[in-house]
């Protein structure tokens, strides 16, 4: 089995862009799809980003997602950062029978 | 609306057993496989198990393997985690989510598992 590392947290300011990393262990990081999930307190994650750079609809195009074969790893992009968006996020992939999440990242706009 | 209700959860003795429910509704159970993500409180997310459309090929995290049983009843709508030799590091709150193009999608909200003595 492979894991996702991701930063522990990350903060920014209102209005500006922030990018949450997702490094894949083994296996290429194109081998198997991405997804990104968001954790508000009290709450269940619900999906930001699927098929690596796919958006639900609802989801505002302020998020979105890409992979990065040279370094193995997913990003998860936000721009115009909003207060509203201060939460937990997870990235998500899938090998062998088994789905993996990364640890996640706390997300602070402040 | 699609919408999934967990129930079962509550306090056990370690070495004890419980049986999580998963109701579904607002879309066609037997269409989607399933899986159970735990996550303990404040803490990241855990894949435990998952389930394809018709129930014969399930998945289990090497943690739970040999302990913990998934199964479905489609004409209920209900999907089903039986945990058995629980202990301590079996405390969570335990999601059921469809899979939906891959990813997880919606979640339920959740139910509590406690092992303690």
């Amino acid at each position: 089995n492979f894991m996702l590392t991701q930063p522990h947290s990350v903060s920014e300011s209102p209005g500006k862009t922030v990018t949450i990393s997702c490094t894949r262990s083994s296996g290429g990081i194109a081998s198997n799809y991405v997804q990104w999930y968001q954790q508000r307190p009290g709450s269940s994650p619900t999906t930001v980003i699927y098929e690596d750079n796919q958006r639900p609809s609802g989801v505002p195009d302020r998020f979105s997602g890409s992979i990065d074969s040279s370094s193995n790893s997913a990003s998860l992009t936000i721009s115009g950062l909003k207060t509203e968006d201060e939460a937990d996020y997870y990235c998500q992939s899938y090998d062998s029978s088994s789905w993996v999440f990364g640890g996640g990242t706390t997300l602070t706009v402040l | 609306e699609v919408q999934l209700v967990e129930s079962g959860g509550g306090v056990v003795r370690p070495g004890g057993s419980l049986r999580l429910s998963c109701a579904a509704s607002g879309f066609t159970f037997d269409d989607y496989g399933m899986s159970w993500v735990r996550q303990v409180p404040g803490k990241g997310l855990e894949w435990v198990s998952g389930i394809n459309w018709h129930g014969g090929d399930t998945d289990y995290a090497d943690s739970v393997k040999g302990r913990f049983t998934i199964s479905r009843h489609n004409a209920k709508n209900s999907l089903y985690l039986q945990m058995n030799s629980l202990t301590a590091a079996d405390t969570a709150l335990y999601y059921c989510a469809r899979v939906d193009s891959g990813r997880f999608d919606p979640w339920g909200q959740g139910t509590l598992v406690t092992v303690s003595s």
